[in-house]
């Protein structure tokens, strides 16, 4: 199982809104990756985790807060967005921390109204 | 600072083969991503340099000078699937392990 999964696939929301996103993967992998993708734009590195713990965090507006609640789950709680927020929200694990393999999961779709 | 180049867009024929170029400038270098993107869909892990010279995956070919800051990506009897953005990606010395990802080549395959 080289899968990661993303729920959900397309989400709508309005800017008072409170959402989440939500991934998971089951390869035993160590660091988990959240990245914003942009049409027709490479995917940005929002925040990595590393042993549940937050590693890295690329400056990203507190609008935005990552949580690991285990080995397995990353989530993206989402509040008050702004429409220009709206764009693919890429998951992405690998075995440990600058591991050579980063599996993407196919994504979610954020719109923000 | 750090800057990855590649063409912005490519066309090639049904069967013919590709080459697909990037350059890097990255403060210090730990490795070497190229992955596939279909429009829409999330980055395939494709190959992973971090040694000079050609790696080898069935159709699929990667090739780095960390010495030039140059990668490539050969795609040889190209299928109309193949038809998507190839982007480069460098994890550089510093930062933590970060990927860089670049713009991204738009590959057209005609029949």
């Amino acid at each position: 199982d080289t899968e990661v999964t993303q729920t959900p696939k397309h989400l709508v929301m309005g800017m008072t809104n409170k959402k989440s996103l939500k991934c998971e993967q089951h390869m035993g992998h160590r660091a988990m990756y959240w990245y914003k993708q942009k049409a027709k734009k490479p995917p940005e590195l929002m925040f990595v985790y590393s042993y549940e713990k937050l590693s890295i965090n690329e400056s990203v507006p507190s609008r935005f807060s990552p949580e690991c609640p285990n080995s397995s789950l990353l989530n993206l709680h989402l509040h008050a967005l702004q429409p220009e927020d709206s764009a693919l929200y890429l998951c992405a694990s690998s075995q440990i921390l600058g591991g050579n393999t980063i599996y993407f999961g196919e994504g979610s779709w954020l719109t923000v109204v | 600072g750090q800057n990855i180049d590649q063409p912005t867009e490519m066309t090639a024929t049904e069967g013919a083969i590709v080459q697909i170029n990037c350059t890097y400038q990255t403060s210090g270098f730990n490795g070497l991503f190229w992955y596939q993107q279909h429009a829409g869909e999330a980055p395939t892990f494709l190959s992973y340099n971090v040694l000079d010279g050609l790696e080898e995956k069935g159709r699929f070919s990667s090739f780095l000078s960390r010495s030039k800051g140059y990668s490539y990506l050969l795609l040889k009897e190209l299928q109309m699937k193949d038809s998507a953005s190839y982007l480069c990606a460098v994890r550089p010395n510093t930062g933590g392990f970060k990927t860089i990802f670049g713009a991204g080549t738009r590959l057209f395959v005609k029949a």
